[in-house]
Parts: structure tokens; C-alpha cells; sequence
């Protein structure tokens, strides 16, 4: 089983609706991370969490919220979804302290039409 | 805005030749500059890092070199191969933050 499970891997959706993108994980990291990536743009921050009563804006937050629903869960939902957040989003964990990179998920391919 | 420049954008190689990817950076609060390679449809994955008081870093077939003077770090892959065409992230950590910034990626393609 994949240490960071992200569903759905594929998900179409209309303009306007309510969307979660669910991020699970088996490292046992505290630190919790939602990015977004475009062509172009690379990977940009959404959300990170340091553990479950700590979430925090990223860098571009604006129409996303989350939630941490345990150490090991970590929900990204788009409340009213648009176009522009076409995009392949990631959710990563990494552990506290020291010289560690991330540990990404597989990635969920998001369409708003 | 914290930013890390990466280039090129897309790099097409040799079999056998050597690939370079640089980035360059403008904080020099940053602490931490790790490397990703991302196949099709994966998430990136780590695949080597440096610390700002090591000049150079080499894991196989993969060294980093970082240039702290000129706030310049550089992937650079040795015998090129197909298995690694793939899109190459370089980041850097924002030190007491633990939250990376990355580059826009280089799509690496190495002919066979």
C-alpha cells in the first residue's frame, strides 16, 4: 500500500459545485501539506497543517478550506469549484525537524468544466 | 514573493551525455535544497538534497552543486537515461518553517 493515498486519482466536476479531495497517510508524519500543480507554475502551497489542531494558509488559499481530521487524514474541499482550479493537486507529509523532503501521494487530475 | 528560478524548461539529452538543470534563488533564509524527479502520472519524489554549507552532493549518477556566493544550485545527471526522462523540481526550505517553495520544473528527455 502506498505510505500517502490520495482520492480520487481523477475527478470531473461543473462550475459551482462542492468538491473533497481526501488525502490519508501511513508515515505516522505530523506535518500535513495540499499543493497545487500547473504548467508552467510548478507546485504551488494551499494548506499545511503541523498537526491536527494547527492548519494554516499557503500560498494561494483563497476558494479552498481543509481539514484535519486525524494525524493520518487531511481534507482539501473547493467550495464552489471554477475553471481556473483545473489543475493536478498533491498532498504530501513530511516529519517534524531535521533534513527531510516530502513524501508525495499519487496526485488527484481535477476538471472544472 | 519568495521565488526559485528554475531552467531550462524542457531539456532533450543524449543517451550517455549529461543533463544539467540550475536553479537559482533570492532568500537567504533558505536552509535546505532537496531535488524532486516526478514520472507521468506519480507524485514527485525525493531524489537528493543539499544543505547551504556543503558545495557539493553526489548520490550515484546524481550530484548537486550549490554555490552559496551566487545563491545557484544545479542537479546535474551523469551517463543520461532513458529511465530518466521524467520532471525534475528543485526546491528550497525556508528555515524555521519547514515549508519549501519550488522551482517550475524541467521536463527532461533523454533519448535512446
Amino acid at each position: 500500500d502506498a505510505d500517502v493515498t490520495q482520492t480520487p486519482r481523477n475527478r470531473i466536476t461543473k462550475t459551482g459545485k462542492r468538491i473533497m479531495l481526501e488525502c490519508s497517510q501511513t508515515k505516522g508524519h505530523d506535518r500535513m501539506y495540499w499543493y497545487r500543480q500547473d504548467p508552467g507554475l510548478g507546485l504551488r502551497l494551499i494548506y499545511y497543517s503541523f498537526d491536527v489542531k494547527d492548519i494554516n494558509k499557503g500560498e494561494i488559499s483563497d476558494g479552498y478550506s481543509v481539514s484535519r481530521q486525524a494525524q493520518a487524514k487531511f481534507s482539501l474541499s473547493l467550495e464552489s469549484a471554477i475553471p481556473n482550479q483545473t489543475a493536478l493537486y498533491f498532498c504530501a507529509t513530511s516529519p517534524p525537524g531535521g533534513n527531510y523532503g516530502y513524501t508525495f501521494g499519487s496526485g488527484t487530475r481535477l476538471t472544472v468544466v | 514573493q519568495q521565488q526559485v528560478k528554475q531552467s531550462p524548461q524542457s531539456l532533450i539529452v543524449q543517451k550517455g551525455g549529461i543533463s544539467i538543470i540550475n536553479c537559482a534563488y533570492e532568500n537567504t533564509a533558505f536552509d535546505y535544497f532537496p531535488w524532486y524527479q516526478q514520472f507521468p502520472g506519480k507524485g514527485p519524489a525525493l531524489l537528493i538534497a543539499i544543505r547551504p554549507d556543503v558545495s557539493e552532493k553526489k548520490e550515484g549518477r546524481f550530484t548537486i552543486s550549490f554555490n552559496k556566493s551566487a545563491k545557484q544550485f544545479s542537479l546535474h545527471i551523469m551517463d543520461s537515461q532513458p529511465g530518466d526522462s521524467a520532471t525534475y523540481f528543485c526546491a528550497a526550505r525556508s528555515s524555521g518553517t519547514y515549508k519549501y517553495i519550488f522551482g517550475t520544473g524541467t521536463r527532461l528527455k533523454v533519448l535512446a
